[in-house]
């Protein structure tokens, strides 16, 4: 069975100040993929990064970087100098299982940034 | 990118009617589509996958008979919640799978908002 944990309910940090989203995942397959969704007030789903079991470099893009370690089954997403803009539900899921689309969601993170 | 578009954004309608979401893929052919529920501070619950040209698979708890989905072009599936109770006031969004190798990335719509009074 696939699980995605995501400890952290509700975040707040001051803008500028570094944030770090954390999440755990469990799943017996070997090949899975993990991604990170943005869910701001208005409601959709932004897609920001899809990482495949395979390749475990660290990745960055603009203030965005991702840790993924198998070793701890951890797929973490940090926020450099925060901006008011990034306030929204952050959601990390995970794709597994041959010849299958679904998604499995973690409950998301809520973060707050403080002008 | 993959743009997916959902129709309408947000929907009040008495109780015992039906409504119809659209959820298109604009730039973008997409054999399969899912339609997921999320209620309020809440994950996504998905409720069906939608297949081009085949019945849609529901998932367990999920009424086929109340939440009609059709899906008869690649580019076009629709969520029909027929004779809507209160208890279906909702958050709905679909997705679907993206094109070439962005196929296991799935792209969401803006989600629609259903009050059943």
């Amino acid at each position: 069975a696939q699980k995605v944990t995501q400890a952290q309910t509700e975040i707040s940090v001051v803008e500028k100040e570094d944030v770090t989203l954390d999440c755990v995942y469990e799943t017996r397959d070997t090949t899975y993929y993990l991604f990170w969704y943005k869910q701001p007030p208005s409601g959709e789903l932004v897609f920001l990064i899809r990482r495949n079991s395979f390749d475990e470099q660290n990745e960055i893009s603009g203030r965005y970087s991702w840790n993924f370690q198998k070793s701890t089954s951890s797929f973490n997403f940090t926020i450099t100098a925060s901006q008011v803009v990034d306030s929204a539900v952050y959601f990390c899921a995970l794709l597994s299982g041959a010849g299958s689309y679904q998604l499995t969601f973690g409950k998301g993170t809520k973060l707050s940034v403080i002008p | 990118g993959a743009v997916v578009s959902q129709h309408p954004s947000w929907v009040i309608c008495k109780s015992g009617t039906s409504v119809k979401i659209e959820c298109r893929s604009l730039d973008f052919q997409a054999t399969t589509m899912f339609w997921y529920r999320q209620f309020p501070k809440q994950s996504l619950m998905l409720m069906a996958t939608s297949n081009e040209g085949s019945k849609a698979t529901y998932e367990q708890g999920v009424e086929k008979d109340k939440f009609l989905i059709n899906h008869a072009s690649l580019t076009l599936s629709t969520l029909t919640v027929t004779s809507a109770h209160p208890e279906d006031s909702s958050f709905y969004i679909c997705s679907a799978r993206g094109p070439g190798q962005g196929q296991n990335i799935q792209y969401f719509g803006a989600g629609t908002r259903l009050s059943v009074l």
